[in-house]
């Protein structure tokens, strides 16, 4: 069973618009979600993090927003750039995790046109 | 550049042979990490280390054998593998092992195939 899902393989956007990455998760022990990226033959790299007390965190363009209720975050990158194609993994840990367990999505790539 | 380094950034392997993917941190942290990221599936966690014991095992074969020497080396040795082997392994060190609030930083992966 999936703990963290991803429903969007894909993404398009034209640059300069906003890119909105959606993940659900099913865990209500789940208390930290996180925001990587990836570029091909490389790992992921730390975005964005929220923990469940606030329900936005803000770093320049990307936003991530949480909303405990349905179980449900999401990041947008505003404004959208070229170099933002890449795949995002959203992943989460919480409280009955041991050793910092991370969860991940499945993924979805984004791709942003000139 | 994360801190974290794996070698060989690429490895190809008959089933019958033996080899190891090497993960270094530079970053002074006390946890670090083995995954594996097939085509199309989420990263999947396959070993834990904290302060160089091992602390999960996610029912993985025992054609994979991690080492964990010191904290700033992590191993993944490899014997007996078959295709479905292969795939994209990482790596990843955090600074805070047992709590959740933990981001992880991870190395630019090793692209094993078997043949």
């Amino acid at each position: 069973d999936q703990q963290v899902k991803q429903n969007s393989p894909s993404l398009s956007v034209q640059e300069g618009r906003i890119s909105i990455l959606n993940c659900d998760y099913t865990n209500s022990m789940f208390d930290y979600f996180l925001w990587y990226k990836k570029y091909p033959a490389e790992g992921p790299t730390f975005l964005i993090s929220i923990s469940s007390i606030k329900d936005k965190n803000e770093d320049g363009r990307f936003t991530v927003f949480l909303n405990k209720s349905a179980k449900h975050l999401s990041l947008h990158i505003v404004p959208s750039q070229p170099g933002d194609s890449a795949v995002y993994f959203c992943a989460a840990s919480g409280r009955d995790n041991q050793g910092g367990k991370l969860i991940f999505g499945q993924g979805t790539e984004l791709s942003v046109k000139p | 550049e994360t801190g974290v380094t794996q070698t060989p950034r690429h490895l190809v392997m008959g089933m019958t042979n033996k080899k190891s993917l090497k993960c270094e941190q530079h970053l002074g942290h006390n946890a670090m990490y083995w995954y594996k990221q097939s085509a199309k599936k989420p990263l999947e966690l396959m070993f834990v280390y904290s302060l160089e014991e091992r602390v999960e095992n996610n029912s993985v074969p025992s054609r994979f054998s991690p080492e964990c020497p010191n904290s700033s080396h992590l191993f993944l040795h490899l014997h007996t593998l078959q295709p479905e082997d292969s795939a994209l392994y990482l790596c990843a060190s955090s600074r805070q092992p047992g709590f959740s609030y933990n981001e992880q930083f991870f190395g630019p992966g090793t692209r094993l195939t078997v043949l």
